[in-house]
Protein backbone atom coordinates (compact mmCIF):
# COMPACT_ATOMS: atom_id res chain seq x y z
CA UNK A 1 0.00 0.00 0.00
CA UNK A 2 1.34 3.59 -0.74
CA UNK A 3 1.30 6.05 2.24
CA UNK A 4 3.27 9.19 2.94
CA UNK A 5 4.03 10.85 6.34
CA UNK A 6 4.91 14.48 6.74
CA UNK A 7 7.20 14.70 9.87
CA UNK A 8 6.51 18.57 10.98
CA UNK A 9 3.00 19.50 10.95
CA UNK A 10 3.75 23.43 11.80
CA UNK A 11 7.10 25.08 10.43
CA UNK A 12 8.07 28.61 10.94
CA UNK A 13 11.00 30.72 9.42
CA UNK A 14 12.41 34.03 9.31
CA UNK A 15 11.51 35.47 5.57
CA UNK A 16 15.19 35.20 3.34
CA UNK A 17 15.66 31.89 5.50
CA UNK A 18 15.97 28.36 4.33
CA UNK A 19 12.65 26.10 3.76
CA UNK A 20 12.59 22.33 4.64
CA UNK A 21 9.35 20.15 4.74
CA UNK A 22 10.10 16.86 5.22
CA UNK A 23 8.35 13.63 3.45
CA UNK A 24 8.42 10.53 3.81
CA UNK A 25 7.09 7.88 1.05
CA UNK A 26 5.98 3.81 1.56
CA UNK A 27 5.59 2.13 -1.86
CA UNK A 28 5.55 -1.05 -3.17
CA UNK A 29 6.41 0.33 -6.91
CA UNK A 30 8.42 3.05 -7.91
CA UNK A 31 6.53 6.05 -6.91
CA UNK A 32 5.25 9.05 -8.38
CA UNK A 33 5.21 11.74 -6.15
CA UNK A 34 4.08 15.08 -6.02
CA UNK A 35 4.10 18.49 -3.69
CA UNK A 36 0.62 20.79 -3.47
CA UNK A 37 0.40 24.20 -1.89
CA UNK A 38 -3.04 25.29 -0.22
CA UNK A 39 -3.24 28.76 0.44
CA UNK A 40 -6.09 29.53 2.84
CA UNK A 41 -9.36 29.35 1.43
CA UNK A 42 -8.00 27.76 -1.91
CA UNK A 43 -7.56 24.92 -3.63
CA UNK A 44 -4.94 23.18 -4.27
CA UNK A 45 -1.76 24.05 -6.28
CA UNK A 46 0.35 21.57 -8.18
CA UNK A 47 4.44 22.44 -7.08
CA UNK A 48 6.15 19.94 -8.51
CA UNK A 49 5.91 16.08 -9.53
CA UNK A 50 8.70 13.54 -9.35
CA UNK A 51 8.41 10.57 -12.06
CA UNK A 52 11.90 9.15 -11.77
CA UNK A 53 13.04 11.11 -15.01
CA UNK A 54 15.43 12.92 -12.22
CA UNK A 55 16.12 12.99 -8.37
CA UNK A 56 16.03 16.85 -8.51
CA UNK A 57 12.78 17.62 -8.99
CA UNK A 58 12.43 21.62 -9.81
CA UNK A 59 9.18 23.11 -9.28
CA UNK A 60 7.30 26.61 -9.36
CA UNK A 61 8.15 29.45 -7.06
CA UNK A 62 11.63 28.71 -6.51
CA UNK A 63 10.59 25.37 -4.54
CA UNK A 64 12.66 21.50 -5.68
CA UNK A 65 12.59 18.61 -3.62
CA UNK A 66 15.06 15.02 -3.89
CA UNK A 67 14.10 11.92 -4.78
CA UNK A 68 16.26 9.61 -1.86
CA UNK A 69 15.03 6.34 -2.80
CA UNK A 70 17.54 4.99 0.10
CA UNK A 71 15.71 7.20 2.69
CA UNK A 72 12.63 6.90 0.77
CA UNK A 73 12.35 10.66 1.57
CA UNK A 74 11.13 13.29 -0.74
CA UNK A 75 11.75 16.46 1.23
CA UNK A 76 10.64 19.89 -0.35
CA UNK A 77 13.12 22.44 -0.20
CA UNK A 78 13.26 26.37 -0.92
CA UNK A 79 16.83 28.61 -0.61
CA UNK A 80 15.18 31.86 1.06
CA UNK A 81 11.25 32.15 2.10
CA UNK A 82 9.11 34.96 0.90
CA UNK A 83 6.31 35.76 2.86
CA UNK A 84 3.84 34.65 -0.01
CA UNK A 85 5.13 31.03 1.25
CA UNK A 86 3.28 30.82 3.90
CA UNK A 87 0.67 28.23 3.49
CA UNK A 88 -0.21 24.44 3.78
CA UNK A 89 1.95 22.08 1.84
CA UNK A 90 0.71 18.82 0.92
CA UNK A 91 3.44 15.91 -0.09
CA UNK A 92 1.16 13.32 -2.35
CA UNK A 93 1.94 9.95 -3.82
CA UNK A 94 -0.25 8.43 -6.54
CA UNK A 95 -1.41 4.68 -6.62
CA UNK A 96 0.22 3.35 -9.90
CA UNK A 97 -3.15 1.15 -9.93
CA UNK A 98 -6.11 3.58 -9.94
CA UNK A 99 -4.34 7.02 -9.89
CA UNK A 100 -5.54 8.02 -6.90
CA UNK A 101 -3.63 10.75 -4.59
CA UNK A 102 -2.84 9.95 -1.44
CA UNK A 103 -2.31 12.93 0.92
CA UNK A 104 0.27 13.34 3.74
CA UNK A 105 -0.99 15.55 6.86
CA UNK A 106 -0.03 18.67 6.01
CA UNK A 107 2.58 20.76 6.82
CA UNK A 108 1.61 24.71 7.78
CA UNK A 109 4.29 26.94 7.16
CA UNK A 110 4.59 29.80 8.71
CA UNK A 111 7.02 32.81 7.48
CA UNK A 112 7.98 36.06 9.71
CA UNK A 113 8.94 39.23 8.45
CA UNK B 1 -6.74 27.27 -20.88
CA UNK B 2 -9.22 27.82 -18.31
CA UNK B 3 -8.59 25.48 -14.87
CA UNK B 4 -11.15 23.30 -13.33
CA UNK B 5 -14.07 24.81 -11.88
CA UNK B 6 -16.47 24.51 -9.37
CA UNK B 7 -19.51 25.89 -8.42
CA UNK B 8 -21.11 26.82 -6.65
CA UNK B 9 -17.93 27.89 -4.38
CA UNK B 10 -20.43 28.24 -1.26
CA UNK B 11 -23.40 26.33 -0.20
CA UNK B 12 -25.45 26.16 3.02
CA UNK B 13 -27.72 23.29 3.60
CA UNK B 14 -29.77 21.94 6.96
CA UNK B 15 -29.43 18.06 7.89
CA UNK B 16 -31.55 16.00 5.94
CA UNK B 17 -31.31 17.92 2.69
CA UNK B 18 -29.37 16.83 -0.45
CA UNK B 19 -27.30 18.64 -2.20
CA UNK B 20 -25.39 19.11 -5.82
CA UNK B 21 -22.08 20.45 -6.79
CA UNK B 22 -20.95 20.72 -10.25
CA UNK B 23 -17.01 20.46 -11.43
CA UNK B 24 -15.91 21.80 -15.12
CA UNK B 25 -12.64 20.17 -16.37
CA UNK B 26 -9.65 21.68 -18.41
CA UNK B 27 -10.75 21.36 -21.73
CA UNK B 28 -9.50 18.23 -23.07
CA UNK B 29 -9.09 16.54 -19.28
CA UNK B 30 -11.40 13.47 -19.62
CA UNK B 31 -10.59 12.10 -15.87
CA UNK B 32 -12.34 13.90 -12.88
CA UNK B 33 -11.82 12.97 -9.40
CA UNK B 34 -13.04 13.87 -6.02
CA UNK B 35 -12.05 14.88 -2.82
CA UNK B 36 -13.10 15.82 0.75
CA UNK B 37 -10.98 17.75 3.10
CA UNK B 38 -12.17 18.32 6.92
CA UNK B 39 -9.81 19.67 9.39
CA UNK B 40 -9.73 16.23 11.33
CA UNK B 41 -9.59 13.80 8.59
CA UNK B 42 -7.62 15.66 6.08
CA UNK B 43 -8.03 14.98 2.32
CA UNK B 44 -9.90 11.68 1.28
CA UNK B 45 -10.87 10.59 -1.70
CA UNK B 46 -14.21 10.35 -3.09
CA UNK B 47 -14.20 9.12 -6.47
CA UNK B 48 -12.87 9.59 -10.00
CA UNK B 49 -15.05 9.35 -13.24
CA UNK B 50 -13.40 8.57 -16.77
CA UNK B 51 -15.52 8.86 -20.05
CA UNK B 52 -18.47 8.64 -18.00
CA UNK B 53 -18.03 6.13 -15.99
CA UNK B 54 -16.94 5.41 -12.19
CA UNK B 55 -13.50 4.14 -12.22
CA UNK B 56 -12.14 4.14 -8.70
CA UNK B 57 -14.45 4.57 -5.06
CA UNK B 58 -13.39 5.70 -2.19
CA UNK B 59 -14.45 4.87 1.53
CA UNK B 60 -17.68 6.66 1.65
CA UNK B 61 -21.21 5.72 2.38
CA UNK B 62 -24.25 5.46 -0.78
CA UNK B 63 -25.03 9.02 0.65
CA UNK B 64 -22.32 10.44 -1.42
CA UNK B 65 -22.56 9.72 -5.30
CA UNK B 66 -21.49 11.49 -8.57
CA UNK B 67 -22.17 11.08 -12.41
CA UNK B 68 -19.90 12.90 -15.57
CA UNK B 69 -21.45 14.16 -18.16
CA UNK B 70 -20.13 13.55 -22.36
CA UNK B 71 -18.54 16.75 -22.01
CA UNK B 72 -16.34 15.53 -19.20
CA UNK B 73 -18.54 17.85 -16.44
CA UNK B 74 -18.67 16.11 -13.41
CA UNK B 75 -21.53 16.45 -10.50
CA UNK B 76 -21.12 14.91 -7.10
CA UNK B 77 -24.51 14.47 -4.51
CA UNK B 78 -24.98 14.04 -1.06
CA UNK B 79 -28.51 12.89 -0.12
CA UNK B 80 -29.74 13.22 3.49
CA UNK B 81 -26.70 15.39 4.93
CA UNK B 82 -25.41 15.33 8.26
CA UNK B 83 -23.51 17.75 10.50
CA UNK B 84 -20.10 16.12 9.72
CA UNK B 85 -20.27 16.67 6.04
CA UNK B 86 -19.19 20.09 6.11
CA UNK B 87 -16.34 19.70 4.28
CA UNK B 88 -14.61 21.78 1.60
CA UNK B 89 -14.95 19.64 -1.86
CA UNK B 90 -12.41 19.73 -4.09
CA UNK B 91 -12.62 18.36 -7.67
CA UNK B 92 -9.43 17.34 -9.81
CA UNK B 93 -8.85 16.73 -13.18
CA UNK B 94 -6.26 15.25 -15.60
CA UNK B 95 -5.93 14.38 -18.98
CA UNK B 96 -3.86 10.94 -18.58
CA UNK B 97 -0.97 9.70 -16.17
CA UNK B 98 -1.75 10.66 -12.98
CA UNK B 99 -0.94 14.69 -12.83
CA UNK B 100 -4.36 15.81 -11.50
CA UNK B 101 -5.09 19.78 -11.16
CA UNK B 102 -7.38 20.86 -8.88
CA UNK B 103 -10.16 23.61 -8.82
CA UNK B 104 -11.13 25.94 -5.84
CA UNK B 105 -13.34 23.76 -3.88
CA UNK B 106 -17.22 24.07 -3.02
CA UNK B 107 -17.12 24.37 0.92
CA UNK B 108 -20.38 23.17 2.29
CA UNK B 109 -21.36 23.42 5.79
CA UNK B 110 -24.21 21.89 7.21
CA UNK B 111 -26.26 22.85 9.98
Amino acid sequence: AQSVTQLDSHVSVSEGTPVLLRCNYSSSYSPSLFWYVQHPNKGLQLLLKYTSAATLVKGINGFEAEFKKSETSFHLTKPSAHMSDAAEYFCVVSDPNTDKLIFGTGTRLQVFP
Amino acid sequence: KAGVTQTPRYLIKTRGQQVTLSCSPISGHRSVSWYQQTPGQGLQFLFEYFSETQRNKGNFPGRFSGRQFSNSRSEMNVSTLELGDSALYLCASSSSGDTQYFGPGTRLTVL
